[in-house]
């Protein structure tokens, strides 16, 4: 079945440090590819997608790349900031109408 | 626009107890759905609706129940609360039937501990 597994966290940065935070799927046919972020006490929402390959997505700075050959779609931030601290999900939209999660990385951006 | 609501945002059972979360929408989305997100494992999917009257068990459905009567609301059921089923729920929608490409809007979520 689907499955998307992310870099286990937790992360802790300096701000204006670049962040990765790897991501790579199994899927069937030609998934969507999302990433959501969770600030604290708060719902997930929306940070940026893709829906095929080599499609970049963009959003505050974040960038991630759908690459179909190495089966990833990893987030990016060349300069964090304390604002950024959150937890991170890489999710995949495949068949069946439903979203399959990675486990969630936590950041930490010290000032 | 209220977006996705949730209540109760926090919530204490004992095992055996029932209840019901409440999940809302104003956004006229047709695709409904209940996460239950637990430390180290995302977010899993218990039960989905593509529409009023329509719904289909995710993931994790054992313990849980729904129904979908209008398209604003879609409640989720635990019968008999247990132990295992302490975590937080996100309710989430989209505008049309859940196609691989839609972005799911998440509502802020109601933590449920069960002694």
């Amino acid at each position: 079945g689907d499955s998307v597994t992310q870099m286990e966290g937790p992360v802790t940065l300096s701000e204006e440090a670049f962040l990765t935070i790897n991501c790579t799927y199994t899927a069937t046919g030609y998934p969507s590819l999302f990433w959501y972020v969770q600030y604290p006490g708060e719902g997930l929402q929306l940070l940026l997608k893709a829906t095929k390959a080599d499609d970049k997505g963009s959003n505050k700075g974040f960038e991630a790349t759908y690459r179909k050959e190495t089966t990833s779609f990893h987030l990016e931030k060349g300069s964090v900031q304390v604002s950024d601290s959150a937890v991170y999900f890489c999710a995949l939209g495949g068949r069946d109408y439903k979203l399959s999660f990675g486990a969630g990385t936590t950041v930490t951006v010290r000032a | 626009n209220a977006g996705v609501t949730q209540t109760p945002k926090f919530q204490v059972l004992k095992t055996g107890q029932s209840m019901t979360l409440q999940c809302a929408q104003d956004m006229n989305h047709e695709y409904m759905s209940w996460y239950r997100q637990d430390p180290g494992m995302g977010l899993r999917l218990i039960h989905y609706s593509v529409g009023a009257g329509i719904t289909d068990q995710g993931e994790v459905p054992n313990g849980y129940n729904v129904s979908r009567s209008t398209t604003e609301d879609f409640p989720l059921r635990l019968l008999s609360a247990a132990p295992s089923q302490t975590s937080v729920y996100f309710c989430a929608s989209s505008y049309s039937r859940g196609t691989r490409q839609e972005t799911q809007y998440f509502g802020p979520g109601t933590r449920l501990l069960v002694l």
